[in-house]
Formats: C-alpha cells, structure tokens, sequence
C-alpha cells in the first residue's frame, strides 16, 4: 500500500517570506511525486514530479521541492510567497501500481 | 484552461433523482479520470478509463455509474444518491495510464444531495 501525509492542515505566512509545504510518504519501490496546486473554485493544476535524478525539482510559479529518501519527504517551497499563492496544494505519490495517491491538502494563506 | 470541461458546475438533487455529470477534454489524451473531492480528506479515485476500457473500480458504489462512449467523453450517472455522497467531483486526463503521468483536471462539479 502506499500513502502520503501532509501533517500540517494550514499554513500562514507573510508575503515575502519564505513558504514551506511539507509531504512525507510511503510505498513500495522507486516513488514518482507529485505536487498540485487548486485554486478557489478550480481543478488541480500539476506544479512539478520528481521521478529520478536531481533531488531538487523546479516548477511552475517559482516553486521547487526537495526529494529526500532517507526521510521519505518531498516538501514543497518557495523563497517568497506572494499573496496570488493562497490555494490548497495537494501531494501525491505513485509507483509501481501506477496509481497516484494524494495526500488530503495543506492550505496555504499569504497575508499582505 | 486546462483543456478539461466540466458540466455542470453545481448540481443539487434529490435522493431519488437521477442526473449525469459531463466530462470532455480536448487535449488527445487517452485516459480519464473521475475522482471525489470531501474537505480534510485525501482525492478519492473513483474510475479510470483508458482508451475508453475501464481499468479501475475503486470500490465505488453502484449508484455511481461510468460511462466513457470515446477518449474524449467521460460520464458520471447518479442515482438514488445518498447525502454523504455531497462533494466535489473532478473529472481529470493524462496522455496514458502511466506511473509519471500528469493530470490534467477540470473545475468540477460540486454535488449537495439534500
């Protein structure tokens, strides 16, 4: 079975401040992550995967996460949010079953 | 855009209704998705189709029902729905069925059954 965990429901920070999305994991095998984005009354939009290679993946919007194995964590970041990042990112796992499994979203708010 | 279009946005029915939702997308993928969205909780993956064969039932109950009549078109029928079934369905696609795959998901529908 696989599974993800985002331990934190919400996360508030200022505009300006660095941003961090934390996502652990589980699966059997080789781990294909993923990190999406829902904006108000919207779809999830795909921000960045991580399948092999550099551990370090950048994406859309200026965003970029770190895989670590060791931790089974792919934590989003952003050097500076800015308020047009508000929305609630979802985490997601894959493997050899090819299923994605999505974690259950962090809300990010960004005070001006 | 994402190239994936949703009908209709809201839709409130009765528990003895029957409605559909429409899903077409536009981008040449060739598989579709239906997945629940309830807040707090993890996306639900309902149905896949690919190439227009069903290749996943996630347990769902048979008031749902798929329908995928050609790679573009996904259907959702729905009937004697039950309250807990209120939530927002989404509908996404993918070039194919694989591991690394993205989505591409369409707005939704939010669902209340009263």
């Amino acid at each position: 079975a696989q599974s993800v965990a985002q331990p934190e429901d919400q996360v508030n920070v200022a505009e300006g401040n660095p941003l961090t999305v934390k996502c652990t994991y589980s699966v059997s095998g080789n781990p294909y992550l993923f990190w999406y984005v829902q904006y108000p009354n919207r779809g999830l939009q795909f921000l960045l995967k991580y399948i092999t290679g550099d551990n370090l993946v950048k994406g859309s919007y200026g965003f970029e996460a770190e895989f670590n194995k060791s931790q089974t964590s792919f934590h989003l970041k952003k050097p500076s949010a800015l308020v047009s990042d508000s929305a609630l990112y979802f985490c997601a796992v894959s493997a050899n079953d090819y299923k994605l499994s999505f974690g259950a979203g962090t809300t990010v708010t960004v005070r001006a | 855009e994402t190239g994936v279009t949703q009908t209709p946005r809201h839709l409130v029915m009765g528990m003895t209704n029957k409605k559909s939702l429409k899903c077409e997308q536009h981008l040449g993928h060739n598989a579709m998705y239906w997945y629940k969205q309830s807040a707090k909780k993890p996306l639900e993956l309902m149905f896949v189709y690919n190439f227009k064969e069903q290749t996943e039932n996630n347990s769902v109950p048979s008031r749902f029902s798929p329908e995928c009549p050609n790679s573009s078109h996904l259907f959702l029928h729905l009937h004697t729905l039950q309250p807990e079934d209120s939530a927002l369905y989404l509908c996404a696609s993918s070039r194919s069925e694989g591991t690394n795959e993205k989505l591409f998901f369409g707005s939704g529908t939010q669902l209340s059954v009263l």
